[in-house]
């Protein structure tokens, strides 16, 4: 099946620093998602975008819907232990009165060193 | 209150052999997705729900996969012949309505020898 393309596949940074990660595709969407996953966990929404050029913050995280609707990005401020995971972005498209499944991207590993 | 949950948690079976992978949604949502994740990949859609029919099964990927939701709440995966290449994680994910977020569950692991 289709898979977003996300870069970079990972990351290994010291605590305190932003991190940044994209995630491309080749079909429009009108909802974009970023999900967590820690190890044996499913899925977890950090962030939704509904609206092309809408940027959206949820505490240290912050994540934009490109004006083209074929991407996303999400950043990290002063990354923390904890922040570390696999980041998955997620497109969805709605069309009305019904649901849609999610396209997910292939993900980004991240790594924090004290 | 309670999340999506998932049983078993894992499953070793044989190549050939029938498996069977249950989920049970948060209560009250109405829809219910089935995802597959292979190792080092992201989830992708296998089958969805709203309510007790199954609105898009698209992403099954043969007919060894069937799955069912006779009463609008607990979904069954079935899976037969398993195959090794049907090894991998199988998450399950629940919604108020199709279009509200989705809540996944932990998963089950299958591993196909």
């Amino acid at each position: 099946g289709q898979q977003l393309n996300q870069s970079p596949q990972s990351m290994f940074i010291q605590e305190g620093e932003d991190v940044s990660m994209n995630c491309t595709s080749s079909s429009i969407f009108n909802t974009w998602l970023w999900y967590k996953q820690d190890p044996g966990e499913g899925p977890v929404l950090l962030i939704a975008l509904y609206k092309a050029g809408e940027l959206t913050s949820n505490g240290r995280l912050t994540a934009q819907f490109g004006i083209t609707r074929k991407d996303s990005f999400l950043n990290i401020s002063a990354s923390i232990p904890s922040d570390v995971g696999i980041y998955f972005c997620a497109g969805q498209y709605i069309p009305t009165g019904t649901a849609s499944k999610l396209t997910f991207g292939t993900g980004t590993r991240l790594q924090v060193t004290l | 209150g309670a999340g999506v949950s998932q049983t078993p948690s894992n499953k070793v079976t044989e190549k050939g052999k029938y498996v069977e992978l249950r989920c049970d949604p948060i209560s009250g949502h109405t829809a219910l997705y089935w995802y597959r994740q292979s190792l080092g990949q992201g989830p992708e859609f296998l089958i969805y729900f709203q309510g007790t029919g199954a609105a898009d099964d698209s992403g099954l990927p043969n007919d060894r996969f069937f799955a069912v939701r006779p009463e609008g709440s607990v979904s069954t995966l079935k899976i037969q012949r398993t195959e090794r290449g049907d090894s991998a994680v199988y998450l399950c994910a629940s919604s108020w309505t199709p279009m509200e977020t989705q809540y996944f569950g932990p998963g089950t692991r299958l591993l196909v020898l």
